[in-house]
């Protein structure tokens, strides 16, 4: 059973667009919400992370919104870059569980120059 | 800071063989450490937790005598696959988690290693 579902599985974007990716979790325990990046052969390393008492983060072109009562929260990537063209993976985390991270099944960005 | 380093990065091995990858915290102690494999084009798949000093918690489907964790100091773990057949064949990543207070991220991920199995 996925804990986290994430949507689309890929996006398209031209250079300087704003894509967008959407993540939903069931588990009201949940109280950590990170977002990774990958490239190829290479591990995840974190983008951002919010928790729930705050309902949107700003680091860079990098924004987390977060919906608590839908129980969703969402990547948008200002002014995207060609270089920004990775896989991109939410996440969850419950309080009392040493750290567990529930992935979503990853979106696959391409930005065109 | 907070630097996880995994070796080896690609190892390519004949069916039968037993191949170790090691998952080392290189700036701070992880009490945790976490083994996950992955496909291509998918997720992380988590196998395995482990404390040090303590056996690993496995993941429902994963092969305790397949694949052999020890945990044994707080800046070192290893995942060995024993007697490895093409299906072992993967994308294998490591994470540590910190020590509390030591680092806000719950964890600190390796660079993976690719495994082949001819």
């Amino acid at each position: 059973q996925q804990q986290v579902k994430q949507s689309p599985q890929s996006l398209i974007v031209q250079k300087g667009g704003i894509p967008i990716i959407n993540c939903a979790y069931e588990n009201t325990a949940f109280d950590y919400f990170p977002w990774y990046q990958q490239f190829p052969g290479k591990g995840p390393a974190l983008l951002i992370a919010i928790r729930p008492d705050v309902s949107e983060k700003k680091e860079g072109r990098f924004t987390i919104s977060f919906n608590k009562s839908a129980k969703q929260f969402s990547l948008h990537i200002m002014d995207s870059q060609p270089g920004d063209s990775a896989t991109y993976f939410c996440a969850a985390k419950r309080g009392s569980t040493l750290g567990r991270l529930y992935f979503g099944r990853g979106t696959q960005l391409t930005v065109w120059p | 800071g907070a630097v996880v380093s995994q070796h080896p990065s690609w190892v390519i091995c004949k069916s039968g063989t037993s191949v170790k990858i090691e998952c080392r915290s290189l700036d701070f102690q992880a009490t945790t450490m976490f083994w996950y494999r992955q496909f291509p084009k998918q997720s992380l798949m988590l196998m395995a937790t482990s404390n040090e000093g303590s056996k690993a918690t496995y993941e429902q489907g994963v092969e305790k005598d397949k694949f052999l964790i020890n945990h044994a100091s707080l800046t070192l773990s290893t995942l060995t696959v024993t007697s490895a057949h093409p299906e072992d064949s993967s994308f294998y990543i490591c994470s540590a988690r910190p020590r509390q207070g030591d680092s806000n991220q719950p964890q600190h991920f390796g660079d993976g290693t690719r495994l082949s199995i001819l």
